[in-house]
């Protein structure tokens, strides 16, 4: 079985610009996730979304963070315009459903450096 | 807001050595997940638990969830260099929400 493919793994970024990071769920999850890893703390949810829907982007900051998922299969995360802060690994996770025993699959991460 | 700590931050044990961490929620749990990261890796999932009290055996991993759904614990026993990594639990909070907070890990480092 396949597992969450992002890209790209890496990107070096001068503050200010744009970047914008894709993610392929695992065939049949309907529920997809993005999560903001900081070096040396635990992953932050940004965004979940079940098919196409949103059903939390509480932590997500909207005047520079955007995500979609259109056709409820591949999402796009977009950061514009990037802060120093935002550097970061950036999870895209999967998973069959929402909820009690859904286990959340990872990918391998998009690393991003903000300069 | 909902809060999930774990101590130690980090850990350095000899190989042969036993480690435990500790996870902590705020609220009450519906049920709890533990997951490692290799060094430069992603998070995998170890194990789920979701019965008050439930404790759960992987070979030398010894998970157990608190009477009370707030806390869980994680012990390896007789450490192995590859045990290295960061070991997070993920917690979801009772009351109808689907979003899992992740905890803030241990990071286990074995000496040969």
């Amino acid at each position: 079985e396949a597992g969450v493919a992002q890209s790209p793994r890496y990107k070096i970024i001068e503050k200010r610009q744009s970047v914008a990071f894709w993610c392929n769920p695992i065939s049949g999850h309907a529920t997809l996730y993005w999560y903001q890893q900081i070096l040396g703390q635990g992953p932050k949810l940004l965004i979940q979304f079940q098919n196409n829907g949103v059903v939390d982007d509480s932590q997500l900051p909207k005047d520079r963070f955007s995500a979609e998922r259109l056709k409820g299969v591949d999402s796009t995360l977009k950061i514009q315009p990037a802060k120093l802060e935002d550097s970061a690994v950036y999870l895209c996770a999967s998973s069959l459903g929402r909820g009690i025993g859904n286990t959340i699959y990872f990918g391998e991460g998009s690393w991003l450096t903000v300069v | 807001g909902q809060q999930v700590m774990q101590i130690p931050q980090y850990q350095h044990v000899q190989e042969g050595e036993d480690f435990t961490t500790y996870c902590n929620s705020s609220t009450t749990l519906s049920n709890i997940q533990w997951y490692k990261q290799r060094p430069g890796g992603h998070p995998v999932f170890l194990i789920q638990l979701v019965k008050s009290g439930e404790v759960k055996k992987q070979k030398r991993l010894t998970f157990q969830f608190g009477e009370a759904k707030k806390n869980s614990s994680l012990h390896i026993t007789a450490t192995q260099t590859t045990d290295v990594g960061t070991y997070f639990c993920a917690g979801l909070p009772s009351g109808g929400t689907y979003k899992y907070i992740f905890g803030t890990g241990t990071r286990l480092k074995v000496l040969a």
